[in-house]
């Protein structure tokens, strides 16, 4: 079974740029959630899609949008982005509350 | 604000000694705790879910307790190799809310 799958691998954007990031999950995982790794803290809650309806959202201004599509892969979207966003951002699919499964992440670096 | 804890930090141990951590979550509306490896450059990968007060889960050298009255769940690992080295990572699931709830993690390095 493929793992989790997340692209690019790695972006460089520039202060008031916007991002889109891609997550493609597990075969029948419907369940997909974002989190934001930065030095020193945790893993960051972003929110969570099921069934293509956003089931949780975590602290994180209205910069931060994301979707969901019929087969499950979902995108999350960064708009004006700013210096403190470069951070590393992970997905991670699973079956409703299960252990979670997590892709390797997208580097984003905001100049 | 639910707030999970994870002790040490940092942790450098010795090829061949057992070492365990802390983590301490909300102890109210508790549905299950979750253990994640994750090795640098590499995904997290779980280890456990823990959801019955007074559970322990084994996984090879790697064990884990959970104390849900209390709020707390050690992670155990037995004579630890270089390979142990990752920073472990424990999350909670309470019933108010669908999402996970991570600590900061336990950054293990084993010395040979």
């Amino acid at each position: 079974k493929a793992g989790v799958t997340q692209t690019p691998r790695y972006l460089i954007k520039t202060r008031g740029q916007q991002v889109t990031l891609s997550c493609s999950p597990i075969s029948g995982h419907r369940s997909v959630s974002w989190y934001q790794q930065t030095p020193g803290q945790g893993l960051q809650f972003l929110f969570e899609y099921f069934s293509e309806t956003q089931r949780n959202k975590g602290n994180f201004p209205g910069r931060f949008s994301g979707r969901q599509f019929s087969n499950s892969r979902s995108e999350m979207n960064v708009s004006t982005l700013e210096l403190g966003d470069s951070a590393l951002y992970l997905c991670a699919s699973s079956l409703n509350r299960d252990e979670q499964y997590f892709g390797p992440g997208t580097r984003l670096t905001v100049t | 604000i639910l707030n999970v804890e994870q002790s040490p930090q940092s942790l450098h141990v010795q090829e061949g000694d057992s070492t365990n951590f802390t983590c301490s979550f909300p102890s109210s509306n508790f549905y299950a705790l979750h253990w994640y490896r994750w090795e640098t450059a590499k995904s997290p990968e779980a280890l456990f879910v823990m959801t019955l007060n007074g559970d322990e889960k084994k996984k090879g050298r790697i064990s884990a307790t959970l104390n849900t009255k209390e709020g707390y769940s050690y992670l155990y690992i037995k004579g630890s190799q270089p390979e142990d080295s990752a920073t472990y990572l424990c999350a909670f699931a309470s019933y108010n809310t669908d999402k996970l709830i991570f600590g900061t993690g336990t950054r293990l390095q084993v010395f040979p």
